[in-house]
């Protein structure tokens, strides 16, 4: 059974601060991963997809890095902004009959003024 | 080209009631999940539909159901509901269920069981 983890599950930055934001997970059988940010009651917003064959895919400050053997994925946000606060959850596709997104329980983030 | 709609946003509902909420994918998606978003359990999946047929489906009760029309709009339901079902869940639709296979998520259906 798939498992993502998130750790922290919070972290408060100050603004214009570059920072990594990791992610996990137990079977490196994926079809791929997809990084989402959440505002407060809101739906999630994709923000990065890295397919399994690929390392890092990246938009803007963000960049996502994919290594498969190892469990894990990064997300670095260059030059952060009060803007950028919200929850970022990472989310692992399995493949073939178990395509559904198994996602991790996010990292809150908080970046001062 | 409008984004993934589900109504309603908002409802509540008391314990034994039924609920059915809609999803409309993006315009040419075909495929639309379901998950369901709690504090405690954080995102889980429900069930996904691609051209009205139910491809996968999570570990939930068979109280929740879901169905998908020819024009790739879904609904789901949830019968005799419970204080635990209160949750926002959440619609997602894609263009193919090959690559690249990114989903696209709605703003939610926040339902609250009293």
């Amino acid at each position: 059974k798939q498992e993502v983890t998130q750790i922290p599950a919070a972290l408060s930055v100050p603004e214009g601060e570059n920072l990594v934001l990791n992610c996990s997970f137990t079977d490196s059988a994926i079809y791929n991963l997809q990084w989402f940010r959440q505002d407060p009651g809101k739906g999630l917003t994709s923000l990065l997809l890295i397919q399994s064959s690929q390392r890092e895919q990246t938009s803007g400050r963000l960049n996502a890095s994919l290594d498969k053997s190892s469990g894990r994925s990064t997300l670095y946000i260059a030059a952060s902004q009060p803007g950028d606060s919200a929850t970022y959850l990472c989310a692992v596709m399995g493949t073939g009959a178990n395509s559904k997104l198994t996602f991790g329980k996010g990292i809150t983030l908080s970046v001062r003024p | 080209k409008a984004g993934v709609t589900q109504t309603p946003r908002y409802l509540i509902k008391t314990r034994g009631q039924q609920v059915t909420l809609s999803c409309s994918p993006i315009s040419g998606h075909r495929s639309v999940s379901w998950y369901q978003q709690t504090p405690g359990q954080g995102l889980q999946f429900l069930f996904e539909y691609f051209s009205e047929t139910q491809r996968n489906k999570g570990n939930f009760p068979g109280r929740f159901s879901g169905r998908q029309f020819s024009n790739s709009r879904s609904e789901m339901n949830v019968s005799t509901l419970e204080l635990g079902d209160s949750a926002l869940y959440l619609c997602a639709s894609s263009l193919l269920i090959s690559v690249p296979r990114e989903l696209f998520f709605g703003e939610g259906s926040r339902l609250t069981v009293l």
